[in-house]
């Protein structure tokens, strides 16, 4: 399989900066996901990285380091509805293996 | 348009019953999956299928759990003799790129209960 690791909670300020660190194994890697799932609704697409460097769009951005197996998404500004939980995913030829998520708890 | 959207969003069901979950896709998407997500466990593939003009290729998940699909844009997982470790969240997801999983858009997911 491709053992995912991402940090299980976080909590940050409205306004604030927060990072998320993903780790996976690296074998038959073909790209790495994010998506952001708010309880009892379905996970929707963040970003797409497949190419080592940072992908920015809008307030959220992803980062790829191919060679240790290694993204982040990085959240800007953040606001209350941010609140959800953050899925990273790599995948392997057609499947996708996805992390537990990360509960990010945004607070006023 | 339309996401995908899956029946029942919420199943009891005894152990040792057999259950089956429906996903509806988006219309024109080639590929379905089929996620099992687990609290605090992340979630895995159980199976996937592609249609095209010519054939269906249906992932065959081994054991209990077994997909089909009836229809292009519908799809329908079975799980047999259900057990307490099936209770999870099952999620459906659709591509429109075939043998791609690029940009996979999900459903709000069926949660089983094995009692």
């Amino acid at each position: 399989g491709q053992n995912i690791d991402q940090p299980t909670e976080m909590t940050a300020t409205e306004g604030a900066i927060v990072q998320i660190n993903c780790t996976y194994q690296t074998s038959g890697f073909n790209g790495l996901f994010w998506y952001q799932q708010h309880a009892g609704e379905a996970p929707t697409f963040l970003s797409y990285n497949v190419l080592d460097g940072l992908e920015e769009k809008g307030r959220f951005s992803s980062f790829l380091s191919r060679s240790k197996g290694y993204s982040y998404l990085l959240l800007k500004e953040l606001q209350m509805k941010d609140s959800a939980s953050y899925l990273c995913a790599s995948r392997n030829d057609y499947k996708l293996s996805f992390g537990a998520g990360t509960t990010v708890t945004v607070r006023a | 348009g339309a996401g995908v959207s899956q029946s029942p969003r919420y199943k009891v069901a005894k152990r040792g019953r057999d259950v089956a979950l429906r996903c509806d896709s988006i219309s024109g998407h080639v590929t379905l999956y089929w996620y099992r997500q687990t609290l605090g466990q992340g979630s895995e593939v159980l199976t996937y299928s592609q249609s095209d003009a010519q054939r269906d290729k249906s992932g065959r998940p081994s054991g209990r759990f077994s997909a089909e699909r009836p229809e292009r844009s519908v799809s329908t997982l079975k799980i047999q003799r259900t057990e307490q470790g099936d209770s999870a969240v099952y999620l459906c997801a659709s591509s429109s790129l075939a043998g791609s999983s690029y940009e996979q858009y999900f459903g709000p997911g069926t949660r089983l209960t094995v009692t």
